[in-house]
């Protein structure tokens, strides 16, 4: 069973950094593409920044180009988000996603999501 | 940047067919994918590559695709189908989702 497992969440003020993580378990996750989602309170899906099954390819929103960087670890079935200079339109339920493929296909499964909280 | 466009709401009575549109440019040149998310509950993928379903996502649920708009089709509405649901393409390097589309069930 695919489990993905946010973590590192929580309150930050603005132009402050935070790291999330994600603890991957179930499949073989040097196998796919993985991405981060993230959903505003009351608001719709946006999507935040992909990685390559490799980590040859990252990919990011313009929203968060610049400020944001995906990394994974093969190895340790970890993905990151290292997120710097946040805004309290950052503040958002951050769900790490498993690609149905290597690179951008459907995502085929989602973690519970993490809160980030941006505020002074 | 790339925009696709859902129906803010929808409203069907049990057992009655629902479709739930999603538009954009070109979208018929791309694959376009289906999200249910239930109010608390992270999104789970119904459709994919325009008409595919997952494992487990019952013969209720179908997509199609024409032109530029994508439509999710859902037969014999049941309670528990009442969600929001949002389309997603894949545009050059970048994912987009639609603004999502609550399905209120009668």
């Amino acid at each position: 069973e695919v489990q993905l497992v946010e973590s590192g969440g929580g309150l930050v003020q603005p132009g402050r950094s935070l790291r999330l993580s994600c603890a991957a378990s179930g499949f073989n996750f040097d196998d796919y593409a993985m991405h981060w989602v993230r959903q505003a309170p009351g608001k719709g899906l946006e999507w935040v920044s992909g990685i390559s099954w490799d980590s040859g390819t990252t990919v990011y929103a313009d929203s968060v180009k610049g400020r944001f960087t995906i990394s994974r670890d093969n190895t340790n079935y970890s993905l990151y988000l290292q997120m710097n200079s946040l805004t309290t339109e950052d503040t958002a339920l951050y769900y790490c996603v498993k690609d149905r493929t290597d690179w951008i296909g459907p995502f085929e499964s989602w973690g519970q999501g993490i809160l980030v909280t941006v505020s002074s | 940047s790339y925009v696709l466009t859902q129906p803010l709401s929808v409203s069907v009575s049990p057992g009655q067919t629902a479709s739930i549109t999603c538009s954009g440019d070109k979208l018929g040149q791309k694959f376009a994918s289906w999200y249910q998310q239930k109010p608390g509950q992270s999104p789970v993928l119904v459709i994919f590559r325009d008409n595919s379903r997952p494992s487990g996502i019952p013969e209720r649920f179908s997509g199609s695709t024409s032109g530029n708009t994508a439509t999710l089709t859902i037969s014999g509405i049941q309670p528990m189908d009442e969600a929001d649901y949002y389309c997603q393409a894949r545009d050059s390097l970048t994912v987009v989702f639609g603004g999502g589309t609550k399905l209120t069930v009668l």
